[in-house]
């Protein structure tokens, strides 16, 4: 089946870390992959996407590269702000051409200290 | 991409009333979603919902306790019937997008509403 594996939480770093929350994923044919933030209070917001293998995403100082090789889709970025405090959701949609559900990771809280 | 007015963005309600949460979506539909996000937890998928068909419900959810309605392709509603105070969520709804660069579809959400039952 299809499923998404990331890294509990919290994670809390200092201002200009840098940032990495790992994500793995399960899926059966070409899956795209997204990240999601939901800041405190809101609801969720599209971060970043990539649709293939190799893709990367980006967005607000974000990266992350579809790794087919690894099964990965890990969340970067090179300094975080305390803007940057949020819960973090890596999602997958499974292949085909026809709309399908969005399958979720667990989430992880990350926290940055000024 | 779509753009979703959801409302009411919170609300504290009494145990054992009804809520209903609206989804307006400014382009037209097929599919819409509705999730629950427990306090500190993931998204749990609720129910599919197209026009014109009955809602679609995941394995623990009933259409007892969360009708909806699919009247046209750009609005829905999820009411939370009977509400416990175990029914404390934030419910987001979401719809498909064409992405188009490629023929695959992908997800927006609504802001949420955030219910607390007391």
């Amino acid at each position: 089946g299809n499923s998404v594996t990331q890294m509990e939480g919290p994670v809390t770093l200092s201002e200009e870390a840098f940032l990495t929350i790992n994500c793995t994923y399960t899926a059966t044919g070409y899956p795209s992959l997204f990240w999601y933030v939901q800041y405190p209070g809101e609801g969720l917001q599209l971060l970043l996407k990539a649709t293939k293998a190799d893709d990367k995403g980006s967005n607000k100082g974000f990266e992350a590269t579809y790794r087919k090789e690894t099964t990965s889709f890990h969340l970067e970025k090179g300094s975080v702000q305390v803007s940057d405090s949020a819960v973090y959701f890596c999602a997958l949609t499974p292949g085909g051409s026809s709309a399908s559900k969005i399958i979720f990771g667990s989430g992880t809280r990350l926290s940055i200290r000024p | 991409s779509a753009v979703i007015s959801q409302k009411p963005s919170r609300d504290i309600c009494q145990r054992g009333t009804s809520l209903t949460i609206q989804c307006q979506v400014d382009s037209q539909v097929t599919m819409m979603f509705w999730y629950r996000q427990q306090p500190g937890q993931s998204l749990t998928l609720i129910a599919t919902a197209n026009q014109g068909s009955e809602a679609t419900y995941e394995s623990g959810f009933v259409i007892d306790k969360f009708p909806i309605s699919r009247p046209n392709l750009t609005f829905s509603t999820l009411t939370v019937s009977n509400m416990s105070p175990e029914d404390s969520s934030i419910y987001l709804c979401s719809v498909e997008d064409l992405q188009p660069e490629r023929a695959q579809y992908g997800y927006t959400f609504g802001s949420g509403t955030r219910l607390t039952v007391v």
